[in-house]
């Protein structure tokens, strides 16, 4: 079946810096990927929708310049933490609509990110 | 608006037993709608979906789900739960223009030998 790949799995960086965590489909082209974070043993909130070649669209509530999104081919959508805090420290998961697909929507494995 | 009611915050069941999640929705339209189950510092596995046809859904290990229009319910079931059953599941909303899904606030599934 379709897959999304998410990398890194987990990831610790320092106060002030940024990380990027990357999504790929491997298989289909992904026009629309979805961007959740989760806080322990909590739901998914949706952060943003990313469409290809087109600016993401945000949640309300979600600070579009401390998390860029780009979603610049149709397999890739990057998502960066910009100057990253302790309080930004979460688990991170990708999504991308695959209405062809047996599922319908593929997730990432999802990214632990720490900041100390 | 779309919203994702889950009852339940844990659901404990001996092994052997009749495993349920309660679902219900809210939504303007048709709704597409999505069982998921999460193991710790995991993704998300896709269980089950239903999008229209028959109101009994079968999914993966096993699992079902009924689509109730009347009481806009999408419990998901299983005749005869595992120990490895044991995890988060969330319900899932969507519409047919495929765009995002309303989560569930998760159940936790603790099944015990």
């Amino acid at each position: 079946g379709a897959v999304v790949s998410q990398h890194p799995s987990r990831v610790i960086c320092k106060s002030g810096t940024s990380v990027k965590i990357e999504c790929r489909s491997l298989d289909f082209q992904a026009t629309t990927m979805f961007w959740y974070r989760q806080f322990p043993k909590q739901s998914l909130m949706l952060m943003a929708t990313s469409n290809e070649g087109s600016k993401a669209t945000y949640e309300q509530g979600v600070e579009k310049d401390k998390f860029l999104i780009n979603h610049a081919s149709l397999t890739l959508s990057t998502l960066t933490v910009t100057s990253a805090h302790p309080e930004d420290s979460s688990f991170y998961i990708c999504s991308a609509r695959d209405p062809q697909g047996s599922d319908g929507y593929t997730f990432g494995s999802g990214t632990r990110l720490t900041v100390v | 608006a779309q919203s994702v009611a889950q009852p339940e915050d844990q659901v404990n069941v001996a092994e052997g037993n009749p495993l349920t999640v309660k679902c219900t929705y809210s939504v303007s339209g048709n709704p597409y709608l999505f069982w998921y189950v999460q193991y710790p510092n995991r993704g998300l596995q896709f269980l089950l979906k239903y999008i229209t046809g028959d109101n009994l859904v079968k999914g993966s290990y096993g699992f079902e789900a009924e689509f109730n229009k009347s009481q806009t319910s999408f419990h998901l079931k299983k005749p005869s739960a595992l120990v490895s059953d044991s995890a988060l599941y969330f319900c899932a909303v969507g519409t047919d223009s495929w765009g995002k899904l309303q989560f569930g606030a998760g159940t936790q599934v603790v099944v015990t030998p």
